[in-house]
């Protein structure tokens, strides 16, 4: 397996535009998670689905943070409209179970 | 919800010393317990993690122990080699079945040869 997908790796994009991460989980891992991480806080958790379905989201920090899993294999989180403060890695995560399989995260620049 | 907490935020070891990291939680429903070592601009990745049916769990260089009374937890890297620079996470998983995991905020280790 390829292991955790993510796009787009990086993204650079002015102050009131609309982002789209999208992520696509290791193939038969039933929970998948978002975290967005940054200097000043780490690692926190946005949202996380089990079996497509949103358990979570008490971690969206406004309104303008959206996040859908239509299908088993493909999960996007949406910023609409973007801020600087938005700026951060946004990391993709999916297990069965066990080990929890980060992607290589999307690197967001909020200008 | 679960709060962890992660000490030192830096640390710094000549080549071949130990390593200690400690981490404490507040949930004591939870059961899990990672280690995440993140490399600059990596993802981070698991190196070792122990359930709350046991103490202490090894392998090679990195050992991790839990006190479930005192609700803490520690990663111990003996021989320590600059390949081990990073930064490391622990977490805990609340006691929901979904491995929610709450992470703490981290600790960079730098190795000096």
């Amino acid at each position: 397996d390829a292991g955790v997908i993510q796009s787009p790796r990086h993204e650079v994009t002015e102050m009131g535009q609309e982002v789209t991460l999208r992520c696509k989980p290791i193939s038969g891992h039933n929970s998948l998670f978002w975290y967005r991480q940054t200097m000043m806080r780490g690692l926190e958790l946005l949202i996380y689905f089990n079996n497509n379905v949103p358990i979570d989201d008490s971690g969206m920090p406004e309104d303008r943070f959206s996040a859908k899993m239509p299908n088993a294999s493909f999960s996007t989180l949406k910023i609409q409209p973007s801020e600087p403060r938005d700026s951060a890695v946004y990391f993709c995560a999916s297990t069965s179970g066990g080990e929890l399989f980060f992607g290589e995260g999307s690197r967001l620049t909020v200008l | 919800g679960e709060n962890v907490e992660q000490h030192p935020s830096t640390l710094s070891v000549q080549e071949g010393d130990s390593a200690v990291i400690k981490c404490t939680y507040s949930d004591s429903a939870s059961n899990y317990f990672p280690w995440y070592k993140q490399e600059l601009g990596k993802r981070p990745q698991l190196i070792i993690d122990i359930r709350s049916n046991v103490g202490e769990k090894k392998d090679q260089r990195i050992a991790v122990t839990l006190n479930k009374t005192a609700k803490h937890f520690s990663l111990h890297i003996t021989e320590t080699q600059p390949e081990d620079s990073a930064v490391y996470f622990c977490a805990a998983s609340e006691n929901t079945g979904f491995q929610k995991l709450v992470f703490g905020t981290g600790t960079r280790l730098l190795v000096s040869p």
